[in-house]
């Protein structure tokens, strides 16, 4: 069985600051892991991936995230907050199915 | 290029009524899949495709609820005999056949059940 958690209904952080959204994730063998990000009445799209590899992985719009496996995390992260970030983020992980299991989402509000 | 298209984009329907949304996937994807976006619920799935073979239905939460998928293309999900749980946000992915491409989401079907 695979799961996803992220702790955090919503992040707020002023603009300019780092921004973290944490996930952490269960899976029985080795994880796939994705961030996606979602707009108001948009679908989701992809922002980054781990497969194997770095641990620390870079995406779009200057996002990136760090897998660590003994902490089973894979936490988005951005050195420096735009308000135009603000959105709702989803962290995936999939093992070997074919069907990502999402986390709940992370509300992100960046403040001027 | 072109993205997935769902549609509607909104529908309103009365309950008991049956529903059929749309999904046109990203030509040459073989794999489709369906969420249901509910608020503060994050996506559940509900149903997989994936070229020629029998879908993974183990996320369809009734009887109620079934989907095709027409010459590996377009798809459709039904719901019939809607109820007011039903009323959710539809969302349709596709994406290439290897094990570590990303999903591709349409804007997804806004469904309110009255």
């Amino acid at each position: 069985a695979q799961s996803v958690a992220q702790p955090e209904d919503q992040v707020n952080v002023a603009e300019g600051n780092p921004l973290t959204v944490k996930c952490t994730y269960s899976v029985s063998g080795n994880p796939y892991l994705f961030w996606y990000v979602q707009y108001p009445n948009r679908g989701l799209q992809f922002l980054l991936k781990y497969i194997t590899g770095d641990n620390l992985v870079k995406g779009s719009y200057g996002f990136e995230a760090e897998f660590n496996k003994s902490q089973t995390s894979f936490h988005l992260k951005k050195p420096s907050a735009l308000v135009s970030d603000s959105a709702l983020y989803f962290c995936a992980v999939r093992d070997g199915s074919y069907i990502p299991t999402f986390g709940r989402g992370t509300s992100l509000i960046v403040h001027p | 290029g072109a993205g997935v298209s769902q549609s509607p984009s909104n529908k309103v329907t009365e309950k008991g009524k049956d529903v059929e949304l749309r999904c046109d996937p990203i030509s040459g994807h073989t794999a489709l899949y369906w969420y249901r976006q509910s608020l503060g619920q994050g996506l559940e799935f509900l149903i997989y495709f994936q070229g020629n073979s029998a879908p993974d239905k183990s996320g369809l939460p009734s009887d109620r609820f079934s989907a095709e998928r027409t010459g590996g293309s377009v798809s459709t999900l039904t719901i019939q005999r809607t109820q007011q749980e039903d009323s959710a946000v539809y969302l349709c992915a596709s994406k290439v056949d290897t094990d570590n491409s990303p999903l591709h989401f349409g804007n997804g079907t806004r469904l309110t059940v009255t």
